[in-house]
Order: C-alpha cells, then structure tokens, then sequence
C-alpha cells in the first residue's frame, strides 16, 4: 500500500523567511497530494492540493510542487508570518481512493 | 460548509470497557473516515465508508469496528478499550464516489483508557 514520508519533523524559521516542507510517496499510482493546516488545538484543514497532471500550484504565499518521476512533493511557503506557525501534513491519496498522510511538521515562525 | 460534529471531546475510560465514539455529518456527504492522530505519527486511517451500511478497512483496523447504518452518521466501537488505543480521534467526511475530495473533520475526540 501507499507510504508517505514526510521532513522535516520540526521547522523553524524567521518571519518573513521561506519555509519548505517535503514528502515522498510510494504507490505510483498517486494522483492526488493534498496538504492540511492543522493550528493547535484546531481541525486540520485543507490549505492546497494537487493533481498529477500539473507540475506546481500557487496560492498567493504558499505553492506545491510535485514531481511524479521522482515520487516526491514539496510544500512552499514564502514570507511567513507568526500566524503560519501549525503542524503541516502532506497526503497522497492511493489507487483504493484512501488518503494516506505523513507523520507532519511543526512549523515555528520565530517574530 | 460541511460541518462534522464529535459527540464527546473527551472521554476517560477504563480497560476493557466497549467504546463508541459518535460522528455525525450535516451536508449529505457519502465519504466518511475515522483516523487517530498519536505525536510523531500523523494521522492514520482506521476505518472508512463510501455509503450506507458499507464499510473499508483502513490502514489499522485492529481492536476496531465501525457502523454506518444512516448516512449522516459513522460510529466508531472499540469492544474492549486498551490502553494504547489511547489517542486522539478524528472522523472526516467528503463529497463524492471515490475521487480527490476535500476532507472536512471533526473537533477531534481525545480519550484517555486507563
């Protein structure tokens, strides 16, 4: 079944730096990467996703890139403010249609 | 927006005693999936259900069971809690017949099994 690795655990960054987070997936037969926000003591919610027939995907301060040969994609977030500070989680979504997330990443954006 | 409702926010329970967690859904969504959430592990699919009266096998089914008698609703059962079936619980739901669907979750339901 589909496996999703996910780095790093903790991020931690200046405001107003970028910040990077990437996964890697097993099951070549992925073809959607969605990714959640999850604030403390808060639901997770979806932030951005991607389909495997594009290669990137922005919106506004954060982007997604995702490359299927290599079976990995990566979550961009630019100017970061204190209010990005969440645990992050990567998904890929497997050929029974289950969505198999990534252990997740506490991001700390230091003001 | 979907809203998904977890009846208890927290529970304390003892060993050996059958649990059931509630998740009910407001907007006639078929999907619905239960995962638990543990530090360092992320979120793992325990069980999930594309329609009524059906049911999946997730990634750890084990010491678990479910129900989906009505659509609005999946509940989660533990038979005989252990102690690390400690966790935090969340049920999610999502529009549509299989597919890359929006996830919406619930509050969560954290219990403790002493």
């Amino acid at each position: 079944g589909e496996n999703v690795e996910q780095h790093p655990s903790t991020l931690s960054v200046q405001e107003g730096d970028s910040a990077v987070i990437k996964c890697t997936y097993s099951d070549s037969a992925s073809n959607y990467f969605p990714w959640y926000k999850q604030e403390l003591g808060k639901r997770p919610q979806l932030i951005i996703d991607i389909r495997s027939n594009v290669g990137e995907k922005k919106d506004q301060r954060i982007a997604v890139t995702l490359n299927k040969t290599a079976k990995h994609f990566s979550l961009h977030i630019t100017e970061t403010q204190p209010e990005d500070s969440a645990v992050y989680f990567c998904a890929a979504m497997d050929s029974s249609y289950k969505l198999i997330f990534g252990s997740g990443t506490r991001l700390l954006v230091r003001p | 927006d979907v809203k998904v409702t977890q009846s208890s926010r927290y529970l304390v329970k003892r060993t050996g005693e059958k649990v059931f967690l509630e998740c009910v859904q407001d907007m006639d969504h078929e999907n619905m999936f239960w995962y638990r959430q543990d530090p360092g592990l992320g979120l793992r699919l325990i069980y999930f259900s594309y329609d009524v009266k059906m049911k999946e096998k997730g990634d750890i089914p084990e010491g678990y069971s479910v129900s989906r008698e009505k659509k609005e609703r999946f509940s989660l059962i533990l038979e005989s809690a252990s102690t690390n079936q400690t966790s935090m619980y969340l049920c999610a739901a999502s529009r549509g017949v299989g597919g890359a669907n929006v996830l919406t979750f619930g509050a969560g339901s954290r219990l403790t099994v002493l």
